[in-house]
């Protein structure tokens, strides 16, 4: 299995640009999990799913914020319009049923509005 | 909601040594407790992880400790080496199953 792919890899944009962000989560997984991390604020959970259903999007920073899975081996999330402060690493995580098994990370995208 | 807290937030530790990295949990109905190594600039990668049926679970030179009635649970290196410098986070599951985690400890493991 490739594991969790997250693209892309690294993302410049300028202040005001829409910035998408793409997971596969592993085949089988049927939970996934959006985060960032920043030295400031540490692992932020964002959004969670569960078979594809928003379950908690509680720490989703605001309305520019907004995410989607349309199926078991996609999501995206998206800034529109996107800020300085909105650079970060994202990370993309899967499991299967989450809470009692592990979350595996994807490699991350490191996100840089100027 | 699951409240995790995590000490201490830096280690400095001389190779050879062992280091001990503490969490404590709120959610009694927690059932398993992951822990995650996060080498600079690569992604947070399980290292071990322990479920309430049992107190303590071994791998080579690193072993997890749990204590229900207390909360807590322990990361334990023995035998440190320069490439176990990392950031080390505990983790556990709320009643959403989403994982809470700690806020990370960075370990120095000096030659």
């Amino acid at each position: 299995d490739a594991g969790v792919i997250q693209s892309p890899r690294h993302e410049v944009t300028e202040m005001g640009q829409e910035v998408t962000l793409r997971c596969k989560p592993i085949s089988g997984h049927n939970s996934l999990f959006w985060y960032r991390q920043t030295m400031m604020r540490g692992l932020e959970l964002l959004i969670y799913f569960n078979n594809n259903v928003p379950i908690d999007d509680s720490g989703m920073p605001e309305d520019r914020f907004s995410a989607k899975m349309p199926n078991a081996s996609f999501s995206t999330l998206k800034i529109q319009p996107s800020e300085p402060r909105d650079s970060a690493v994202y990370f993309c995580a899967s499991s299967f049923i989450a809470g009692v098994n592990t979350q595996y990370f994807g490699p991350g995208t490191r996100l840089t509005v100027l | 909601g699951e409240n995790v807290e995590q000490h201490p937030s830096t280690l400095s530790v001389q190779e050879g040594d062992s280091a001990v990295i503490k969490c404590t949990y709120s959610d009694s109905a927690s059932n398993y407790f992951p822990w995650y190594k996060q080498e600079l600039g690569k992604r947070p990668q399980l290292i071990i992880d322990i479920r309430s049926n049992v107190g303590e679970k071994k791998d080579q030179r690193i072993a997890v400790t749990l204590n229900k009635t207390a909360k807590h649970f322990s990361l334990h290196i023995t035998e440190t080496q320069p490439e176990d410098s990392a950031v080390y986070f505990c983790a556990a599951p709320d009643n959403t199953d989403k994982l809470i985690f700690g806020t990370g400890t960075r370990l120095q493991v000096f030659p």
